[in-house]
Parts: C-alpha cells; structure tokens; sequence
C-alpha cells in the first residue's frame, strides 16, 4: 500500500499562502494523489487532485515533485475558515476498484 | 456536483439497543460506498466497503456481526451497529464515488455522532 507522511500540524498567518508537504515515496505510476480537508465535527471535502502535473483550481494548486515521491498543497491567501486537518491520499486499488486509505493527516491553523 | 446525505446527524442510544445510519447518493449512483469511524482528535479509519448488491467488504479487526453493512440500491447503504455498547461511541462517515466523475475520488457525508449512554 502506497502511505503518506505529513507534518502534524502546521501554523499559517491569515491571507498569507499556506504551504502544506506530503511526502508518498511508494506512490506507483499510475496511482493519484488527492487532499482532501476536515473541518471539525464535518465530513472530508475533496480539494484537489493529481498525477504527474501541477493542478489548481478555486481552492487550491497541487504542485507534485517530478520523481512524483512528494507533494505539496497551496492555499494563496489562508483565512481563518482554512483552519482544518488536510489529509494527503494515495488511492489504495483493491481489485477493479479503489479505496480511500486516510493518515494522520496536517492540522492546519490559521491565526489572525 | 455529487451530494451525499447520511442520517441521523447524531444519535444518542441506550446500551443493548441497536442503530441504523443511512448512507444516500442524491444524484448519482453508487455501486460502492465506504464506511469509516473517526475518534476524537483522530484520523478516519476505514471500517468496510459497501458493494451494491453482494456482501460488504470488512476490513481487519473490524466485526461484520456487530456492524451490518447493507446495500441494497445503487443510491443507499445502510450501517447497522448491532447491540450497542458505550465504546461504540464514535463520529461514523459514509463516501461514495460517482462512477461519471470517478477521478475526483469521493464525496464524503457530513457524519454521525453516535452515543451510546
């Protein structure tokens, strides 16, 4: 099973970037990387994806390393409402399928 | 885009008794559906996966007896905690994925509490 290591928690000032690192050295070629957040008390909310290139959309920018062993999420501009676990995820197949394997995941708060 | 609902909310039960938490894809189909357990301050643990018409997948350590698991539609799986028991306290979630938009991985629900007094 491809695993993910991240910081335990992280700390960011409000409207500066927040810079979240994954590391998956086992990743295989064709398995994605997804982060998704936690907010307390609520269900995951998917963030962003990727394989091979940089991704971003509303939420967020992947940029994902060239030997693909490491990740790192972008929040431009982190409110306060960015205050959350982020959960870096490998796919795990499981026969024709996947699953969602979840770490311990970053705690990231935002300070005024 | 995809929406999952899971009810109840919370629920708080009687020791014994036995709950059923409900997992809906409102506006898409779902052959699998997953079910985790979260503890305070914890990451989320994958209990089982949920497969539309055929038994569920049980994960290791998991007890299929005391969690029921059924499927019985493309749009709802059902988590029946049999015989409750206060350390069955737990924040319970379902996932589903939309075969259409299955790169964007899984649509979670927003839980359940569950308290077993």
């Amino acid at each position: 099973d491809a695993k993910t290591t991240q910081p335990t928690s992280m700390d960011c000032a409000e409207g500066r970037a927040a810079n979240l690192p994954c590391n998956h050295s086992t990743i295989s070629g064709n398995e994605y990387v997804y982060w998704y957040r936690q907010i307390h008390s609520q269900g995951p909310q998917y963030i962003i994806h990727g394989l091979k290139n940089n991704e971003t959309n509303e939420m967020a920018s992947l940029i994902i390393t060239e030997d693909r062993k490491s990740s790192t999420l972008i929040l431009p501009h982190a409110t306060l409402r960015d205050t959350a676990v982020y959960y870096c995820i490998v796919r795990v197949r499981i026969g024709g399928g996947f699953k969602t394997i979840f770490g311990a995941g970053t705690r990231l708060f935002v300070k005024a | 885009g995809a929406v999952v609902s899971q009810h109840p909310s919370r629920v708080i039960c009687k020791s014994g008794t036995s709950v059923k938490i409900e997992c809906r894809s409102l506006d898409f189909q779902a052959t699998t559906m997953f079910w985790y357990r979260q503890f305070p301050k914890k990451s989320l643990m994958l209990m089982a996966t949920s497969n539309e018409g055929s038994k569920a997948t049980y994960e290791q350590g998991v007890e299929k007896d005391k969690f029921l698991i059924n499927h019985a539609s493309l749009t709802l799986s059902t988590l029946t905690v049999t015989s409750a028991h206060p350390e069955d306290s737990s924040f319970y979630i379902c996932s589903a994925r939309e075969m259409a938009r299955w790169e964007y991985g899984y649509t979670f629900g927003s839980g359940t509490r569950l308290t077993v007094v």
